[in-house]
């Protein structure tokens, strides 16, 4: 049973482009959520999709946009880098039905740095 | 709204010794509270979980318990293993209807267990 993947595992961008991070949820998941992890403090919640749409947002300006395809898995695209922007980004995935479970399975995440 | 405040680290300790790690909470409603435990270049990995006021989640030898009264979720271990050197996150969820269930996370005590 594959859990959570993502990819690429790092990624080296200049402020200013725009990058694009991937995640194939765990199998029989159908939720995708988004987090931002900045060195040394925990994850902060980006966005949800469920259903294809954008469900829940968190406190992230609009540079930061999603998908989420027919197969449930999901792109974080995020434009016009900051520096600020390095950090973890870790992708969890959940079965909607399941949604009173309260759980979510982390895949190991993609390193962006920006330079 | 919704917060989770972790004891600061970096937390020290010789093999086994006991461990606590002090989590509160502020939260709106009725959140499930959960420890997840990230080592070095991974993703999170869920340790224990508790749904409702009193439960007590446990594995791998760690235990929580949920106080309402307190708003408290500590994390123990009667007795480390160098392995358990990772760093821990103290986190909340609430399952809020048509918008999905949001996790809101501390910001993590690194643990480092010597021989």
């Amino acid at each position: 049973d594959a859990g959570v993947t993502q990819s690429p595992t790092h990624l080296i961008k200049t402020r200013g482009q725009q990058v694009t991070l991937r995640c194939s949820p765990k199998s029989g998941h159908d939720t995708v959520s988004w987090y931002q992890q900045a060195l040394g403090q925990g994850p902060q919640f980006i966005f949800q999709y469920y259903e294809e749409e954008e469900r829940q947002r968190g406190n992230f300006p609009d540079r930061f946009s999603g998908h989420q395809f027919p197969n449930y898995s999901s792109e974080l695209n995020v434009n016009a880098l900051l520096l600020g922007d390095s950090a973890l980004y870790l992708c969890a995935s959940s079965l909607e039905r399941a949604r009173l479970l309260n759980e979510q399975f982390f895949g190991p995440g993609t390193r962006l740095t920006v330079l | 709204g919704n917060s989770v405040t972790q004891m600061e680290g970096p937390v020290t300790l010789s093999e086994e010794a006991f461990l606590t790690i002090n989590c509160t909470y502020t939260a709106t409603g009725y959140p499930s509270l959960f420890w997840y435990v990230q080592y070095p270049g991974e993703g999170l990995q869920l340790l224990l979980k508790a749904t409702k006021a009193d439960d007590k989640g446990s594995n791998k030898g760690f235990e929580a318990t949920y106080r309402k009264e307190t708003t408290s979720f500590h994390l123990e271990k009667g007795s480390v293993q160098v392995s358990d050197s990772a760093v821990y996150f103290c986190a909340l969820s609430e399952s809020l209807s048509n918008t999905g269930n949001q996790f809101y996370f501390g910001t993590g005590t690194s643990l480092t267990v010597i021989p």
